[in-house]
């Protein structure tokens, strides 16, 4: 798991809070990617990088922000959050763009709790 | 609309039996798919994919898939448990479209000595 690290790796944050996820990947990869997984339901893919540029929103909040300042960081940018947005949050990438047929590294996620 | 099905929420297998976690999948055109493990407090590992070729893949840790088609499975098999194989299993398949992994929902297996 040390290719893929997220910080922090638990979080608790009030609805009124600014927090920021952070991902780092040392695999040398070009598409990073957000994922949020809930208790019994399949993992919901929120956002896609390729090279530094988002290439998939997948109908997410507005309160969920993203950045990518190079190919190895990715960053999710919190504010207003609800209580329903506790979560586990992943982090993953992989070798080429997200169309490719490699397969995903993942970071070990950050646990999130809004109260 | 592409999916994939894992019927089981749990799997139960004594330590040294074969373990069979079901995988179905729906997808239009020809279908990748993957299978990942995630153990408690950490993230997805990836096990195995099937691309094309050869019905059976065989992945990390003693673990393989067989594709069929004419099923729409790629159910994951181990000819002998291990207690550490205890975890939570994960079916995928890659949308032909947009690229994006489509997951289920996952299986928990419990391996108990």
């Amino acid at each position: 798991e040390t290719g893929v690290t997220q910080t922090p790796r638990h979080l608790v944050m009030g609805m009124t809070n600014k927090k920021s996820l952070k991902c780092e990947q040392h695999l040398g990869h070009n598409a990073m990617y957000w994922y949020k997984q809930s208790a019994k339901k399949p993992l919901e893919l929120m956002f896609v990088y390729n090279f530094k540029e988002q290439t998939e929103n997948n109908s997410v909040p507005s309160r969920f922000s993203p950045e990518c300042p190079n190919s190895s960081h990715l960053f999710l940018h919190l504010h207003t959050l609800q209580p329903e947005d506790s979560a586990l949050y992943l982090c993953a990438s992989s070798r080429m763009t997200s169309g490719s047929l490699d397969e995903q590294y993942f970071g070990p996620g950050t646990r999130l709790t809004v109260t | 609309a592409q999916s994939v099905a894992q019927p089981e929420d749990q799997v139960n297998v004594a330590e040294g039996n074969p373990l069979t976690v079901k995988c179905t999948y729906s997808v239009s055109g020809n279908p990748y798919l993957f299978w990942y493990v995630q153990y408690p407090n950490r993230g997805l590992q990836f096990l195995l994919k099937y691309i094309t070729g050869d019905n059976l893949v065989k992945g990390s840790y003693g673990f393989e898939a067989e594709f069929n088609k004419s099923q729409t499975s790629f159910h994951l098999k181990k000819p002998s448990a291990l207690v550490s194989d205890s975890a939570l299993y994960f079916c995928a398949v890659r949308d032909p479209q947009g690229g994006k992994l489509i997951f289920g929902q996952g299986t928990e297996l419990s391996v108990k000595p």
